[in-house]
């Protein structure tokens, strides 16, 4: 057991660019997650998967953000056309079903000039 | 308002000293309490987790939960310099999506 693993650790991107960052949770976690953590605040709920399939995403996800989880297994969360406003900590937990002790990766931190 | 208030800090305390760490909250339907630790540039860290209210002890740390106050703490006995870092607290009504704290940043000075 490695952990929640995410890649890549930082990311500075220029406004517009698209960015795709990818999580690879613990092994055996059916449940997957992603938050945002900007600077000073709590991690925010983006979104979740039960195995492949995304069962719920905040509203905090706009039509520029997607993510996928295909197999069930690793993850990506994609952001189109990024803004300033995107940066941030993106996190990515696991959890196994029926369990609220998220487990959460280093985060990967994303800078957008 | 938010949903979760966590106490701003920053708290500055002698190495040895007993921290602790409150929480306040609105939505009476949260029933799962965290507490997580986080280093810089790094995610958080799962220290204790309850559900409902009551206190629950491992180690050096201690957590309460009281539901009919909507008050959380954690304390942490005689405190180390390696105790030093940011701690949020963390909630939720369901199995899947936590609310956090905005998070309080602890120096233990040696």
């Amino acid at each position: 057991d490695t952990g929640v693993s995410q890649d890549p650790r930082h990311k500075i991107t220029k406004r517009g660019q698209n960015v795709t960052f990818r999580c690879d949770p613990i092994s055996e976690h059916n449940r997957l997650y992603w938050y945002r953590q900007t600077l000073g605040q709590g991690p925010e709920f983006l979104t979740y998967f039960q195995n492949e399939a995304q069962l719920e995403k905040s509203r905090l996800l706009s039509d520029r953000f997607s993510a996928e989880r295909p197999k069930g297994s690793f993850s990506t969360l994609e952001i189109q056309r990024t803004e300033q406003g995107d940066s941030a900590m993106y996190l990515c937990a696991s959890s196994p079903t029926l369990n609220e002790k998220l487990f959460f990766g280093s985060g990967t931190q994303l800078s957008v000039l | 308002q938010k949903e979760v208030e966590q106490d701003p800090g920053p708290l500055s305390v002698p190495e040895g000293a007993i921290v602790s760490l409150n929480c306040t909250y609105s939505n009476s339907a949260f029933q799962y309490f965290m507490w997580y630790r986080q280093y810089s540039r790094k995610g958080p860290e799962l220290l204790m987790y309850t559900y409902s209210s009551g206190n629950k002890e491992d180690g050096r740390f201690t957590a309460q939960v009281d539901k009919s106050s909507k008050y959380i703490s954690l304390f942490i006995r005689d405190s180390q310099p390696s105790d030093s870092a940011t701690y949020l607290c963390a909630m939720s009504e369901d199995d899947y999506k936590l609310s956090f704290g905005a998070g309080t940043t602890v120096t233990v000075r040696a």
